[in-house]
């Protein structure tokens, strides 16, 4: 089982769509989760962290955490086209020594 | 607030050299990260730094090293390249040691091994 696992997609969604990002996590111990947004070819940025159960907003964006499920998602509500891109997920191992990515989800937004 | 800076933005070495790449991290920021990220890969975890020690490193082998200077400014140090090198190297940064504070990243060197 790979340590921090993301579909590869391509996910693919219409213009205005909720589009639903899911990431998987094998560290019991991980307390922190974070969502980046890389655009091909450029640096991976930050969009949304997460800490305590349940569900966080910022704009468009929601991330939810599972921590018993070992789950975290994204959602991306009104998409864009400019929201095309890779979505990483990263989760610090127990102890902060490291963090591990996610191979990433592409996700298409078709206007 | 300026971001993290990386330099060269591109690198082109051949089999065998050594390469040097550098980072500044933010302004206030003690803890510097490397990743190595190939082609259709995700970010492989390289080394980490905080306070002008390395912290932890990933999978890589010796011949992966880098150091961090006394304004928490790092390098990190490809000998003996190999063409299976060539990648994006990101630095990023965080403001308290360790990978569960936030990390922001620079805009890259992309590394070419011929």
């Amino acid at each position: 089982q790979k340590e921090v696992e993301q579909n590869s997609g391509p996910l693919s969604v219409p213009e205005g769509a909720i589009a639903s990002l899911n990431c998987t996590y094998s560290d019991r111990g991980s307390q922190s989760f974070f969502w980046y947004r890389q655009y091909s070819g450029k640096s991976p940025e930050l969009i949304m962290s997460i800490y305590s159960n349940g569900d966080k907003e910022d704009g468009r964006f929601t991330a939810q955490l599972n921590k018993a499920s070992q789950y975290v998602s994204l959602l991306i509500r009104d998409s864009q086209p400019s929201d095309s891109a890779t979505y990483l997920c990263a989760v610090p191992n127990t102890g902060g020594f490291k963090t591990i990515f996610g191979a990433g989800t592409r996700l298409f937004v078709k206007a | 607030e300026a971001g993290v800076t990386q330099s060269p933005t591109h690198l082109i070495k051949t089999r065998g050299q050594q390469a040097t790449l550098r980072c500044s991290p933010i302004s206030g920021h003690t803890s510097v990260y490397w990743y190595q990220q190939a082609l259709g890969l995700g970010l492989q975890f390289l080394l980490w730094y905080d306070e002008g020690e390395e912290r932890n490193r990933g999978n890589f082998p010796p011949r992966f090293s880098g150091r961090q200077f006394p304004n928490y400014s790092s390098e990190l140090n490809v000998n003996a390249l190999e063409l299976e090198d060539s990648a994006l190297y990101l630095c990023a940064s965080s403001f308290f040691g360790g990978a569960t504070d936030t990390q922001y990243f620079g805009p890259g060197t992309r590394l070419t091994v011929l």
